[in-house]
């Protein structure tokens, strides 16, 4: 069975910093793109980011909302995936969920249960 | 980047009832659509793939169609559980999704 588990959200002021985790098993985790989307309060799915997998070169894609502020990295060998966040702003408040992408990047077909960021002075 | 506008916002209907969900995208994106089912507190759950394909583990109540930019999402002989948000999700580039459709079972 797939399971992705987030960690790291938390309270933070604005202007800072956080790196969500996210600890995959239940399958080859290394074959995947992993993509992480989030849920503000009261709002839609937002897509926030993908890393491809080592045949692409750990390539990586961003949302423009978040575009040079978030990096994505993973370790392949703890099958697991890395969201920091930087130069955080209060838009930023959300439930963050990590995401599989099969196929390519064709769909998002496993989810985690999201861990909460909530960004605020 | 793609902009997905999905219609309508919200709706009501019975258990039993049809409900078509629709979706347009701002370019064509050939039949790179997928919709997800989003109820409050759990995880989304994938539902449609490239525009018509039915994931594993969804019931066959639920059908997608379209291709180019106009595409819908169909559930029939409703239940209480489908109660959620749907939102449609382009994977033809950069990903992005439609802005949801809050469905409530009277």
């Amino acid at each position: 069975e797939v399971q992705l588990v987030e960690s790291g959200g938390g309270l933070v002021q604005p202007g800072g910093s956080l790196r969500l985790s996210c600890a995959a098993s239940g399958f080859t985790f290394s074959d995947h793109y992993m993509d992480w989307a989030r849920q503000a309060p009261g709002k839609g799915l937002e897509w926030v980011g993908r890393i491809r997998h080592k045949a692409t070169g750990y390539t990586t894609d961003y949302g423009a909302s978040v575009r040079g502020r978030f990096t994505l990295s993973r370790d392949d060998a703890k099958s697991s995936v890395y969201l920091q966040m930087n130069s955080l702003k209060t838009e930023d408040t959300a439930l963050y969920y990590c995401v599989r992408a099969f196929s390519s990047g064709d769909y998002l077909d496993s989810w985690g249960q999201g861990t909460l960021v909530t960004v605020s002075s | 980047d793609i902009q997905m506008t999905q219609s309508p916002s919200s709706l009501s209907a019975s258990v039993g009832d049809t409900v078509i969900i629709t979706c347009r995208a701002s370019q064509s994106i050939s039949r790179a659509l997928n919709w997800y089912q989003h109820k409050l507190g759990k995880a989304p759950k994938l539902l449609i793939y490239a525009a018509s394909n039915l994931q594993g583990g969804a019931p066959p109540r639920f059908s997608g169609g379209g291709s180019g930019t106009d595409f819908t999402l169909t559930i029939s002989s409703l239940q209480p559980e489908d109660s959620a948000t749907y939102y449609c999700q382009q994977s033809y580039s950069i990903p992005t999704f439609g802005q949801g459709t809050k469905l409530e079972i009277k």
